[in-house]
């Protein structure tokens, strides 16, 4: 069936650490993928986004690839702040979104 | 401009009232969405509009209601909730439903924070 997988959180960083948060998706043909946030006591917001394979999506620092041989859309940032800190979801849409379970970031000064 | 409003923010309301969420967009999107959200859990898909149509409802409880005046709009109406549907209610949007291999993103609102006592 369709879903997707994301890595249990919540992650600790420091700030200016490298951020990776691991994202595998099951889907049926080849769906546009996405990366939102949420910040406390808000909506979700676009981070990013890929439609095909090997698309690269990035926003603000952050950037995801588009593996279809992986089925994967990882997140990544080289250098995390502490205003990063929020919840991440994985998503794609194919006729619905799905969404994973989203992760939680913390960054400490 | 990619705003999704909702009012009100916050809603506090007994199990016998009756209350409405509202939902705005102004980029003539063509689909809206009710989704709710539990805490640390993500959103779930309540109700789709195409068109103004209703063409999806996730089997949700018949006091939840979703209406949709014109393309621009979307309410939620709440009759005899329970303590359980306490949950942050958020609504989206998106230029087309998303059909299978569409490029399409979803937009979404601020949310309405909803508490039932």
């Amino acid at each position: 069936g369709n879903s997707v997988t994301q890595m249990e959180g919540p992650v600790t960083l420091s700030e200016e650490a490298f951020l990776t948060i691991n994202c595998t998706y099951t889907a049926t043909g080849y769906p546009s993928l996405f990366w939102y946030v949420q910040y406390p006591g808000e909506g979700l917001q676009l981070l990013l986004k890929a439609t095909k394979a090997d698309d690269k999506g990035s926003n603000k620092g952050f950037e995801a690839t588009y593996r279809k041989e992986t089925t994967s859309f990882h997140l990544e940032k080289g250098s995390v702040q502490v205003s990063d800190s929020a919840v991440y979801f994985c998503a794609y849409h194919f006729n619905k979104f799905y969404f994973g379970s989203g992760t939680k970031l913390n960054v400490k000064p | 401009d990619t705003e999704v409003t909702q009012t009100p923010k916050h809603l506090v309301m007994g199990m016998t009232n009756k209350k409405s969420l509202k939902c705005e967009q102004h980029m003539g999107h063509r689909a809206m969405y009710w989704y709710k959200q539990k805490a640390k859990k993500p959103p779930e898909l309540m109700f789709v509009y195409s068109y103004e149509k209703l063409s999806i409802n996730e089997s949700v409880p018949s006091r939840f209601s979703p209406e949709c005046p014109n393309s621009s709009l979307l309410n939620l109406h709440l009759h005899a909730l329970q303590p359980e549907d306490s949950a942050l209610y958020l609504c989206a949007s998106s230029q087309d439903t998303l059909a299978g291999g569409s490029t399409d993103t979803q937009y979404f609102g601020p949310g309405t924070r909803l508490t039932v006592l």
